[in-house]
């Protein structure tokens, strides 16, 4: 079955750095790359999601990039804000059209100091 | 519109007792999911419905646990003879259908004593 794993599993960064989050995957049918982020005693928040067919997403200050062929994505967050403070898991999915399970990482603590 | 419901928020059982744990998806998604996430680490899958059927329920770990979803819409995610480990937090998540697009409920905080 897929594997993700995900790194670092904590990143602090100051108010308006970048932050970036990686993660490889082990199934090469694996087509679908969403990120979701969880705050503490909350329900994870779809923020982005990238599909097989294109190598870059991008939506205000988060993008996501895909490289296929090395079997990993990565999640940028610009001009962080101390509101982006929160636990994010990438996950993948291999939609066969009878299931579509997400695989998660093991997450990363985001840590935005002022 | 509203999002994914899931009661009870929290629910404190001892060890053997049965438990019922319930999933409203988001209105016309036909796709819906559980996943249990335990304390620091990512969801992890149980089973999933398209419709009434489950399309996969490879992640239920043991026959203790079983889920249904007889109207194609709510869901419920059953759990036999409780035991300590079952202890996490039970997540359901539901999809347009032909995506993978999932939306995740606030869980349920299961507490077996």
């Amino acid at each position: 079955g897929e594997n993700v794993e995900q790194h670092p599993s904590t990143l602090s960064v100051q108010e308006g750095d970048s932050a970036v989050i990686k993660c490889t995957y082990s199934d090469s049918a694996s087509n679908y790359f969403p990120w979701y982020k969880q705050e503490l005693g909350k329900r994870p928040q779809l923020i982005i999601d990238i599909r097989s067919n294109v190598g870059e997403k991008k939506d205000q200050r988060i993008a996501v990039t895909l490289n296929k062929t090395a079997k990993h994505f990565s999640l940028h967050i610009t001009e962080t804000q101390p509101e982006d403070s929160a636990v994010y898991f990438c996950a993948a999915s291999d939609n066969t059209g009878t299931a579509s399970k997400l695989t998660f990482g093991t997450g990363t603590r985001l840590q935005v100091t002022l | 519109g509203a999002g994914v419901s899931q009661t009870p928020s929290n629910k404190v059982t001892e060890k053997g007792k049965y438990v019922e744990l319930r999933c409203d998806p988001i209105s016309g998604h036909t796709a819906l999911y559980w996943y249990r996430q335990s304390l620091g680490q990512g969801p992890e899958f149980l089973i999933y419905f398209q419709g009434t059927g489950a399309a996969d329920d490879s992640g239920l770990p043991n026959d203790r646990f079983f889920a249904v979803r007889p109207e194609g819409s709510v869901s419920t995610l059953k759990i036999q003879r409780t035991e300590r480990g079952d202890s996490a937090v039970y997540l359901c998540a539901s999809g347009p259908g032909g995506t993978d697009t999932q939306y995740f409920g606030p869980g349920t905080r299961l507490t077996v004593l």
